[in-house]
């Protein structure tokens, strides 16, 4: 079965630099949550997306901006990268039923180091 | 807001033992509640999903149980084995918004052989 797609699954940046983390969800799912799980840290919700428009925002950096497109997948922009910003950042998809219901699928995630 | 908790934070079984990890959650209006795996710098792999009107969920070794009301989801793992070394999160679905998930902290398992 096909799963959710992060790519890359690392990424190695200096500060200051910028970042775009990509995400494919499971074909015909409707929705798409980004996490960031800090060292030794719980995952922390940023962003999602249903049906293309953003749908909810958590603890997410005015730094970072994220997007879905025409083909359902997502990006998200980190600029400006600050040494915290290392952490595993996860991409999670799912349908939102009717009483939403439906389990989140999360990717492998991209590790992201700042230097 | 929704708060977990999970207890305890670690914890570490002669190999064979029974074993229950706790989770409480502040918000009963919840749409579901996942408990994941996690090996270390690893990725998060979806263990059992309870959905709110359901009191557990069984998959092999692994029984969830779910008190919505009181806040609380237990998962059992029986016969422990060296391989179910992990941290075990748990984390619930809100029903506002978008419905994300929120995760508790994590009970970091050893089992020892």
């Amino acid at each position: 079965a096909a799963g959710v797609i992060q790519s890359p699954r690392h990424l190695i940046k200096e500060k200051r630099e910028t970042a775009t983390l990509k995400c494919y969800p499971i074909p015909r799912h409707d929705t798409v949550y980004w996490y960031q799980q800090g060292p030794g840290q719980d995952p922390q919700f940023l962003i999602s997306f249903y049906e293309k428009m953003q749908s909810d925002k958590g603890s997410i950096p005015d730094r970072f901006s994220a997007q879905q497109f025409s083909d359902y997948h997502s990006e998200l922009n980190m600029s400006s990268l600050e040494l915290g910003d290392s952490a595993l950042y996860f991409c999670a998809s799912s349908l939102v039923l009717g009483d939403g219901g439906g389990e989140q699928y999360f990717g492998p995630g991209t590790r992201l180091t700042v230097t | 807001k929704q708060e977990v908790t999970q207890i305890p934070a670690a914890l570490s079984v002669p190999e064979g033992e029974n074993l229950v990890l706790n989770c409480s959650f502040t918000d009963s209006a919840i749409y579901n509640l996942q408990w994941f795996r996690q090996d270390p710098g690893k990725g998060l792999t979806s263990l059992l999903l309870i959905q709110s009107s359901q009191r557990e969920q069984t998959s092999g070794r692994l029984n969830a149980s779910l008190d919505k009301s009181s806040g609380r989801s237990t998962l059992y793992i029986a016969a422990s084995q060296p391989g179910d070394s992990a941290t075990y999160l748990c984390a619930v679905r809100g029903i506002q918004g978008a419905q994300k998930l929120v995760f508790g902290q994590g009970t970091r398992l050893t089992i020892n052989p």
